[in-house]
């Protein structure tokens, strides 16, 4: 079946940069999103690209999609200690459910 | 607020007791989902329901049943509850612009 790779853990100060990384195996997977889970909570919809794009920026978070090589990254400007949570890349082809990574937890400190 | 309500928020139960979850989105969606979080595994799709009337098997749905009672709500049954399947479980609708969760049930099987 398809699947969706990630980091599990990523550790940054604040004020830095941090970047989440997947990779993706489906050739067919025409949406990619990137959802943030706060502890006890649900996913939140952070952002998505689509596949005939390479990047898309929106405020502090920038998506770089590198499709010949089923690459996606989540470029996070400025982390704050509020951006500490768990990220989740996941995918679909639009004809079949979304697909999720195993998520990377973000912490970020002081 | 519109979105995706799911109840009970926790619950614990005794192996083979039986329960249902529930779940109602106001957003028109016509596709409904049950995924089930566990850690260190992302969240793996139980059951869906491409729009009312139909449901189908995702990658987990050994030990559970659903029914789309409307366009609105979508139930998961475990009729004989098992420790294997202490979990967090969200319930998820969609539109071609994507996913919207539920805040999740925490269920704990002893």
């Amino acid at each position: 079946g398809e699947d969706v790779e990630q980091s599990l853990f990523l550790s940054v100060r604040e004020g830095d940069s941090s970047v989440i990384n997947c990779t993706y195996t489906d050739s067919s997977s025409t949406y990619l999103y990137w959802y943030k889970q706060e502890p006890g909570a649900g996913l939140q919809l952070l952002t998505y690209i689509f596949s005939n794009m390479d990047m898309k920026q929106d405020q502090r978070l920038t998506v770089l999609l590198n499709k010949k090589d089923k690459h996606l990254s989540l470029r996070i400007a400025d982390t704050q200690t509020g951006d500490s949570a768990i990220y989740f890349c996941a995918e679909t082809s639009g004809y079949s459910t979304l697909t999720f990574g195993k998520g990377t937890m973000l912490l970020v400190s002081p | 607020n519109a979105g995706v309500t799911q109840t009970p928020k926790f619950q614990v139960l005794k192996t083979g007791q039986s329960m249902t979850l529930q779940c109602a989105q106001d957003m028109n969606h016509n596709s409904m989902y049950w995924y089930r979080q566990d850690p260190g595994m992302g969240l793996r799709l139980i059951y869906y329901s491409a729009s009312e009337g139909t449901t189908d098997k995702g990658e987990v749905p050994n030990g559970y049943n659903v029914s789309r009672l409307n366009k609105r709500e979508f139930s998961l049954r475990l009729e004989s509850a098992a420790p294997s399947q202490t979990s967090v479980y969200f319930c998820a609708s969609s539109d071609a612009y994507g996913y919207t969760f539920g805040s999740g049930t925490r269920l704990t099987v002893v």
